[in-house]
């Protein structure tokens, strides 16, 4: 069974530009949630998607949007980059967005931003 | 708001010494408490988990019990190995669904 796959792994990019971010679920998950990841903010997280619909939201600006396809396939899209915004970028798959569902994390993605 | 707190690392051990992390949780309502490991250059893979109180969870020597009195989760492993030198994340889910993480600990085994 294929886990959770995130492309590409590594990114560089030049600040002011636009990054997307895919996952790719487990087979038959349907919720799909993004984290950030630095050393100084720990493990935050992003926004939840369940069915193509954003369940939540962290506190994260506007420049940070995601979308979730008919396949459960998940994009994130950072725009006008800054160098804050250089960390690893994890997404996780879960069978049910229910509170006793855990979730099965990607590799991730290290975003680089110069 | 939810929020967890876990101990600070990084813990030194020699191989086979017994390992507990602490985790405290805040949180409204009664969330599922779950435990992360993460190897260097690896996402987060579920350790373990426990949905209600009492619960333990365990799994790969990994023991942690769900103690909604004293709002812990403490994970505890009896004879650690080098393989088991990775970061460790407390993790809540409540209402809402969205996981809190607690900061970390890092665990260091030397043989």
């Amino acid at each position: 069974k294929a886990g959770v796959t995130q492309t590409p792994r590594y990114l560089i990019k030049t600040r002011g530009q636009q990054v997307t971010l895919s996952c790719s679920p487990i087979s038959g998950h349907r919720s799909v949630s993004w984290y950030q990841q630095t050393p100084g903010q720990g493990l935050q997280f992003l926004f939840e998607y369940f069915s193509e619909t954003q369940r939540n939201k962290g506190n994260f600006p506007g420049r940070f949007s995601g979308r979730q396809f008919s396949n459960s396939r998940s994009e994130m899209n950072v725009s006008t980059l800054e160098l804050g915004d250089s960390a690893l970028y994890l997404c996780a798959s879960s069978l049910s967005s229910g509170e006793g569902y855990g979730y099965t994390f990607g590799s991730g993605t290290r975003l680089t931003v110069v | 708001g939810n929020s967890v707190t876990q101990m600070e690392g990084p813990v030194t051990l020699s191989e086979e010494a017994f390992l507990t992390i602490n985790c405290t949780y805040t949180a409204t309502g009664y969330p599922s408490l779950f435990w992360y490991v993460q190897y260097p250059g690896e996402g987060l893979q579920l350790l373990l988990k426990a949905t209600k109180a009492d619960d333990k969870g365990s799994n790969k020597g990994f023991e942690a019990t769900y103690r909604k009195e004293t709002t812990s989760f403490h994970l505890e492993k009896g004879s650690v190995q080098v393989s088991d030198s990775a970061v460790y994340f407390c993790a809540l889910k409540a209402a809402g669904n969205k996981l809190t993480f607690g900061g970390g600990t890092r665990v260091l085994v030397k043989p």
